[in-house]
């Protein structure tokens, strides 16, 4: 069955630090990855996607993930944190067969220090 | 509107009551999704539609849970005799096509069954 996993519940990083959010997938086929971010009180936004191609990509607020087949994995990074970036990251893997069906990650909360 | 637009935002109701929650996707959007976010349970696909036909419904968790889309637009989430643990915030999110093309949400319908 297709999962995700998102190992860490809740990040705390200084603002300026570097970060990392990891996320494993487990599914049969080449997978659709996504990144999505949710604010407080706002909707789901798109971060970045991998469908093939250079296995690190590029999305939007400074923000990279990188494709590892041979890991599953799919950890978003982001080389020095901003206080605004504080909020809940999701992430999500699909297939082409499947439609639209995303399967999510739990999330894991992001909390920035000054 | 510009975005994916949910109404109500929050809904009341009382337990064994019916609800209805409504989505207005993106116009021109021909992919709808369903999802639910709810505590311990993270986000949870219930069901796509491709026009108005729904070729995934294997979220719906009861037959309880319903959906309709008309028009290729509108969309109707309808859950009977609602129950504590229907509970959640509700999400929609359309995109263009389907998978391959950004799935951009609403801001939800948070339904509190008492």
């Amino acid at each position: 069955a297709q999962s995700v996993t998102q190992p860490d519940i809740h990040i705390t990083v200084s603002e300026g630090a570097s970060l990392e959010l990891r996320c494993n997938y487990s599914y049969g086929a080449t997978p659709y990855l996504f990144w999505y971010v949710q604010s407080p009180g706002q909707g789901l936004q798109l971060l970045l996607k991998y469908f093939s191609g250079d296995t690190l990509v590029q999305g939007i607020k400074g923000f990279e993930a990188e494709f590892k087949r041979s890991q599953s994995s799919f950890n978003l990074r982001k080389p020095s944190v901003h206080w605004s970036d504080a909020a809940e990251y999701f992430c999500a893997v699909g297939a082409k067969n499947q439609g639209g069906k995303l399967i999510f990650g739990q999330g894991t909360e992001l909390s920035v220090k000054p | 509107g510009a975005g994916v637009s949910q109404s109500p935002s929050n809904k009341v109701t009382e337990k064994g009551k019916d609800v209805e929650l409504r989505c207005d996707p993106i116009s021109g959007h021909t992919a709808l999704y369903w999802y639910r976010q709810s505590l311990g349970q993270g986000l949870e696909f219930l069901i796509y539609f491709q026009g108005n036909s729904a070729p995934d419904k294997s979220g719906l968790p009861s037959d309880r849970f319903s959906a309709e889309r008309t028009g290729g637009s509108v969309s109707t989430l309808t859950i009977q005799r609602t129950q504590q643990e229907d509970s959640a915030v509700y999400l929609c999110a359309s995109s263009l096509e389907g998978l391959n093309t950004e799935a951009f949400f609403g801001q939800g319908t948070r339904l509190t069954v008492v």
